[in-house]
C-alpha cells in the first residue's frame, strides 16, 4: 500500500497563476483533508471532506477550491495564486473514528 | 473550541536520556492521537489513544481523559526521535468536527 500521495513534491508560481495539487490514497479512507503549514502557525485545516462527493471549509479556505469526484482522490486547486499562499501542503485521510494519516506534502513558493 | 497546549515548547536531550511530553486540553475529547514530524517534514501517526496507555518500542503514551491530559514518553532517546511532537484531539458530540493541533514540543536529540 501507498498510503497517501501527494503530486507535485514540488512548485514554483508566479503571482496569479493557477494549480492543482493532487492527493490520492489506497486505504479506503471516507475523510480527507488539505492542510497548511506555516513557520509558528502550526497546521491550518484548509478543506476537509466526508464522503465522495462532499466538501467542506476549513479554517482557512479563503483562495482555495477543492473537489472529491472519487473516494481516493482530493484536489486542492489554487485559482489566482498570491504569495501568501507559500506554505507546505499536506493531505490527510481516516476512518471517521481513526488515526490520520498524512502524504509527504507539497512545497509551494509563490514569487 | 477546544483548546490544546503542549509542554514543554522545546527540549534539548542527550542521547539515551528518556523525557515525557505533555499535552493539555480544555473539554473532553473521544479522539487523541500523537504524531511526530522529522526533520525533513514528514508527518508520522505515533498513537491513537483517546484513553488508556499504549506502547511502542521504546514509546508509549497514556490519555487520562477525565483529567484532561495525555503524555508521551520517549525512553532511551535516540538522534532519529528529534523533530516536532504534536498531539491532537477531537470531540465528536462538539461543535467542530475537526481534529486540533497543539503547537508542538520541539525536540533535539544530540549524540
Amino acid at each position: 500500500n501507498a498510503g497517501v500521495t501527494q503530486t507535485p513534491k514540488f512548485r514554483v508560481l508566479k503571482t496569479g497563476q493557477s494549480m492543482t495539487l493532487l492527493c490520492a490514497q489506497d486505504m479506503n479512507h471516507e475523510y480527507m483533508y488539505w492542510y497548511r503549514q506555516d513557520p509558528g502557525m502550526g497546521l491550518r485545516l484548509i478543506h476537509y471532506s466526508v464522503g465522495e462527493g462532499t466538501t467542506a471549509k476549513g479554517e482557512v479556505p479563503d483562495g482555495y477550491n477543492v473537489s472529491r469526484l472519487k473516494k481516493q482522490n482530493f484536489l486542492l486547486g489554487l485559482e489566482s495564486a498570491a504569495p501568501s499562499q507559500t506554505s507546505v501542503y499536506f493531505c490527510a485521510s481516516s476512518y471517521l473514528r481513526g488515526s490520520l494519516f498524512f502524504g509527504p506534502g507539497t512545497r509551494l513558493t509563490v514569487l | 473550541g477546544i483548546q490544546v497546549e503542549q509542554s514543554p515548547p522545546d527540549l534539548i536531550l542527550q542521547e539515551g536520556a528518556n523525557s515525557t511530553l505533555r499535552c493539555n486540553f480544555s473539554d473532553s475529547v473521544n479522539n487523541l492521537q500523537w504524531f511526530h514530524q522529522n526533520p525533513w517534514g514528514q508527518l508520522i501517526n505515533l498513537f491513537y489513544i483517546p484513553s488508556g496507555t499504549k506502547q511502542n518500542g521504546r514509546l508509549s503514551a497514556t490519555t487520562v481523559a477525565t483529567e484532561r491530559y495525555s503524555l508521551l514518553y520517549i525512553s532511551s532517546s535516540q538522534t532519529t526521535d528529534s523533530g516536532v511532537y504534536f498531539c491532537a484531539v477531537l470531540n465528536y458530540g462538539g461543535a467542530t468536527n475537526k481534529l486540533i493541533f497543539g503547537t508542538g514540543t520541539l525536540l533535539a536529540v544530540q549524540p
